[in-house]
């Protein structure tokens, strides 16, 4: 049983596109985040949402739209992709500070 | 926002000897916890150590925190080639924002 999974787990895709990753965690977590991992491995928090509501967004692109149909859920969808979007994108949950984190989605925009 | 920086950002030693990696951060913390990453993996908790503790042990790995200096330290005794992958400090802070930050990270390789 994977506890936090994210789809897809590669994604190439050309510049000016629309795409979608998403994600869910089956640990029954109120806590949910997206963080990208760059080219320097430097991860950075993007948003953070507790029980569907959007808590944190650490000055990201309004390209970049999240969604929480329910809390298992926190899908991230990004418009018009620019070639500086291109890297790993992962999935967390959290209940009381330790995080979950899925496998990543390598994002790679040509 | 970067809260956590580890040092050294790279380090080699050879299999058995002991791998010490550094960690500090800005503002005042509720809990600090250290991650590994394989190459191509997702992060895995390694270790939490609240604000109020200064010291934990977990297996082969050893953490320190020091609040008046703003520091934590990991320490993993007896390497083992399997130990080679990425680390990372994170943080999440008093107001209970739900953030949880990490730092950049120590490549620790092991050598054979």
């Amino acid at each position: 049983d994977t506890a936090v999974s994210q789809t897809p787990k590669y994604l190439v895709t050309q510049m000016g596109n629309d795409k979608s990753i998403k994600c869910e965690q089956n640990l029954g977590h109120d806590t949910m985040y997206w963080y990208k991992q760059d080219s320097k491995k430097f991860l950075k928090i993007m948003f953070s949402y507790n029980n569907k509501e959007l808590i944190i967004n650490e000055t990201v692109p309004n390209r970049f739209s999240p969604k929480s149909p329910d809390k298992a859920h926190l899908n991230l969808h990004i418009n018009s992709l620019e070639l500086g979007d291109s890297a790993v994108y992962f999935c967390a949950s959290s209940r009381l500070s330790e995080a979950f984190f899925g496998q990543g989605t390598r994002l790679t925009v040509v | 926002s970067q809260q956590g920086e580890e040092d050294p950002q790279a380090l080699s030693i050879q299999e058995g000897e002991n791998a010490t990696m550094n960690c500090s951060y800005k503002t005042s913390i509720n809990n600090l916890q250290w991650y590994r990453q394989n190459s191509g993996r997702g992060l895995v908790h390694l270790i939490l150590i609240r604000s109020n503790e200064r010291e934990k042990h977990s297996g082969r790995l050893r953490v320190t925190l020091d609040t008046s200096k703003k520091s934590s330290s990991l320490l993993i005794t007896a390497s083992r080639a399997a130990d080679t992958a990425s680390y990372f400090c994170a943080t999440d802070t008093l107001n209970r924002d739900d953030k949880i930050i990490f730092g950049k990270g120590t490549r620790l390789h092991i050598l054979p």
